[in-house]
């Protein structure tokens, strides 16, 4: 069975420094790998993707992550956080095989951003 | 284009009631997908409709049903409501074809006292 572990559940950061939030999957095959950010009241946004092309994949807002397959990871950075970044971030993984549409979303991790 | 709507946003109903939530998504996208958020459960797949079709379902119970017309549009139903069917009902389109990543919309929060 395929699934995501984000290792943390809450993040805190200064404004203007690097942001780091962790995630591990659990695949057999290879799989697809987004990250999604949550803001409150708000739906689901997409901040980046991999999908088997390039292990190092960038996204909107200056995020980027990098796949490791040998560490089974797909850890969320960015350089320098800004105060619009505090949110809800999802690590979600995507079966291989049919079910396209069938994610499986990690617990969450909740970032703070402090002035 | 517009994105994905929900409606109504917020809604509240007693236990044993019924509920029926509608989904409208992105203009040409076929495919539509219903996620239930609660802070105990996270983000649950609920099921995937394609052209009127149900093509994959996750583990809920017989209580969750959902639908789709001719214009995509998808309504999602829950009978015998439960005080634990409370809970942030997300849906998500995309065009269908190929690998495309899922558009959220705001989603439906519904209360069940």
């Amino acid at each position: 069975a395929q699934s995501v572990t984000q290792l943390d559940s809450h993040v805190s950061v200064s404004e203007g420094t690097p942001v780091l939030l962790r995630c591990n999957y659990s695949s057999s095959y290879s799989p697809s790998l987004f990250w999604y950010v949550q803001h409150p009241n708000k739906g689901l946004q997409l901040l980046l993707k991999y999908t088997s092309a390039a292990t190092l994949v960038k996204g909107i807002n200056g995020f980027e992550a990098e796949f490791k397959k040998s560490e089974t990871s797909f850890h969320l950075t960015k350089p320098s956080a800004h105060m619009s970044d505090a949110a809800e971030y999802f690590c979600v993984v995507r079966p291989s095989g049919g079910g396209y549409n069938k994610l499986i979303f990690g617990a969450g991790t909740r970032l703070a951003v402090h002035p | 284009k517009a994105g994905v709507t929900q409606t109504p946003r917020y809604l509240i109903k007693t236990r044993g009631q019924q509920v029926t939530l509608s989904c409208s998504p992105i203009s040409g996208h076929r495919s539509v997908s219903w996620y239930q958020q609660t802070p105990g459960q996270g983000l649950q797949f609920l099921f995937e409709y394609f052209s009127e079709t149900q093509r994959n379902k996750g583990n809920f119970p017989g209580r969750f049903s959902g639908r789709q017309f001719s214009n995509s549009r998808s309504e999602m139903n829950v009978s015998t409501l439960e005080l634990g069917d409370s809970a942030l009902y997300l849906c998500a389109s995309r065009p269908g074809q190929g690998e495309n990543e899922q558009y959220f919309g705001p989603g439906t929060r519904l209360t069940v006292t």
